[in-house]
């Protein structure tokens, strides 16, 4: 069964950084590109980046462009986040998704792992 | 970027009623409209994708419809689990959005 698993989640002061990590299982992870998605606490689903499948091309909010990075290695299926110049409003649980379907860049995601809560403070 | 508004914030119904849920695109997104359920604590549920198909395991209870910019959630007759939080998301432009969502609890 498809399986993700969140980490490297806690508390960074603010202009810190941290680097998040989704180790998945239970599927042919090079085949699928993945999503990391935060919620802040009591709030909705924002979506915030997207990784094709061979990592060839990613896309992100407006609100971490330049500031956070997707990547993956597909020799240890998993999935990362790096952040940076993290800010109070980073606050928030986040949570790394697989695509729907195979290859392209596909903006649905059908499992998701439990959330790493990332909390900004001094 | 475009902007997803779901409606009601909240909905008050009772088990065995019909919960109608709506999304409202600021530009069309085709039928590139998916929704998902959450409930506290957990992570978010794939319930519809590309506006009307039901996901892997959804109950038949749960439609959806709409293309272009106006898109709707139907639950035929709720079930005690459907009260939770329901959310709209686009994948027809980058960045993906989602609708600030829809809370459904009972009356």
């Amino acid at each position: 069964q498809v399986q993700l698993v969140e980490s490297g989640g806690g508390v960074v002061q603010p202009g810190g950084s941290l680097r998040l990590s989704c180790a998945a299982s239970g599927f042919t992870f090079s085949s699928y590109g993945m999503h990391w998605v935060r919620q802040a606490p009591g709030k909705g689903l924002e979506w915030v980046a997207f990784i094709r499948y061979d990592g060839s091309n990613k896309y992100y909010a407006d609100s971490v462009k330049g500031r956070f990075t997707i990547s993956r290695d597909n020799s240890k299926n998993t999935l990362y986040l790096q952040m940076n110049s993290l800010r109070a409003e980073d606050t928030a649980v986040y949570y790394c998704a697989k695509a729907l379907r195979d290859y392209g860049d596909y903006g649905v995601s059908d499992y998701w792992g439990q959330g790493t809560l990332v909390t900004v403070s001094s | 970027e475009i902007v997803l508004t779901q409606s009601p914030a909240t909905l008050s119904l009772s088990p065995g009623e019909r919960a109608t849920l709506s999304c409202r695109a600021s530009q069309s997104v085709s039928s590139y409209l998916a929704w998902y359920q959450q409930k506290p604590g957990q992570a978010p549920r794939l319930l519809i994708y590309d506006a009307s198909n039901r996901a892997t395991g959804i109950p038949a209870r749960f439609s959806g419809s709409g293309s272009g910019t106006d898109f709707t959630l139907t639950i035929s007759s709720l079930e005690p689990e459907d009260f939770a939080v329901y959310y709209c998301q686009q994948r027809s432009n980058w960045p993906n959005t989602f609708g600030q969502g829809t809370k459904l609890e009972i009356k």
